[in-house]
């Protein structure tokens, strides 16, 4: 089966920085890959699919990047509302395992 | 808007069984891949199941295999996971899911609200 990790498990920046949220497949999942967003007690939200697409209705300074085992999630201007644990996922094929997340504090 | 919204969720005893549900509106229902996903108090995302649009395909993790079913009823734009067996670690919020195709191997698009359910004695 395959695994998924993140790096970092969390981290904490200011308003306007840069953050970069790095996931690893055990093995090649090729573009299968989403991105979710999740704030305390709230449902996931869908934020990429297909390792770069930007699901609808969600703000461009999110993008994604990779192929194959090494995906990015960017936020290119960290804002307030951002604060959240962000997962990936992959759906190559099942199992569909998600990354055990990364905390991110503004 | 597309909406779903989870229902079954509640207390039981350990052995016994739930039946989830989850209603699907503001899409055509019987297009796309569904899913259920659970997350424990504090924890992480899990996977548990998927079914395809045709409703022929389903997967479950192992965790699950062999106690939980997951089914479909295009008729009634209904999405269900047959829970039988439970177990304390059995115990979190579970999300039904869109998918945005009508194969498993698709992305979540859409999530549900959740629904608790609590194994315990």
């Amino acid at each position: 089966d395959i695994q998924m990790t993140q790096s970092p498990s969390s981290l904490s920046a200011s308003v306007g920085d840069r953050v970069i949220i790095t996931c690893r497949a055990s093995q090649g999942i090729r573009n299968y890959l989403a991105w979710f967003q999740q704030k305390p007690g709230k449902a996931p939200k869908s934020l990429i699919y297909d390792a770069s697409s930007l699901q609808s209705g969600v703000p461009s300074r999110f993008s994604g990047s990779g192929s194959g085992t090494d995906f990015n999630l960017t936020i290119s201007s960290l804002q307030p509302e951002d604060s959240a644990t962000y997962y990936c996922q992959q759906y190559s094929g099942h199992p569909f395992p998600f990354g055990p997340g990364t905390k991110v504090d503004v | 808007d597309v909406q779903l919204v989870e229902s079954g969720g509640g207390l039981v005893q350990p052995g016994g069984s739930l039946r989830l549900s989850c209603a699907a509106s503001g899409f055509t229902f019987s297009n796309y891949a569904m899913s259920w996903v659970r997350q424990t108090p504090g924890k992480g995302l899990e996977w548990v199941s998927s079914v395809n649009a045709r409703g022929d395909g389903t997967y479950h993790a192992e965790s699950v295999k062999g106690r939980f079913s997951i089914s479909r009823d295009d008729l009634k734009d209904m999405l269900h996971l047959q829970m039988n067996s439970l177990r304390a670690e059995d115990t979190a919020v579970y999300f039904c899911a869109k998918k945005r195709g009508h194969m498993v191997i698709n992305a979540i698009d859409y999530w549900g609200q959740g629904t608790l359910v609590t194994v315990s004695s």
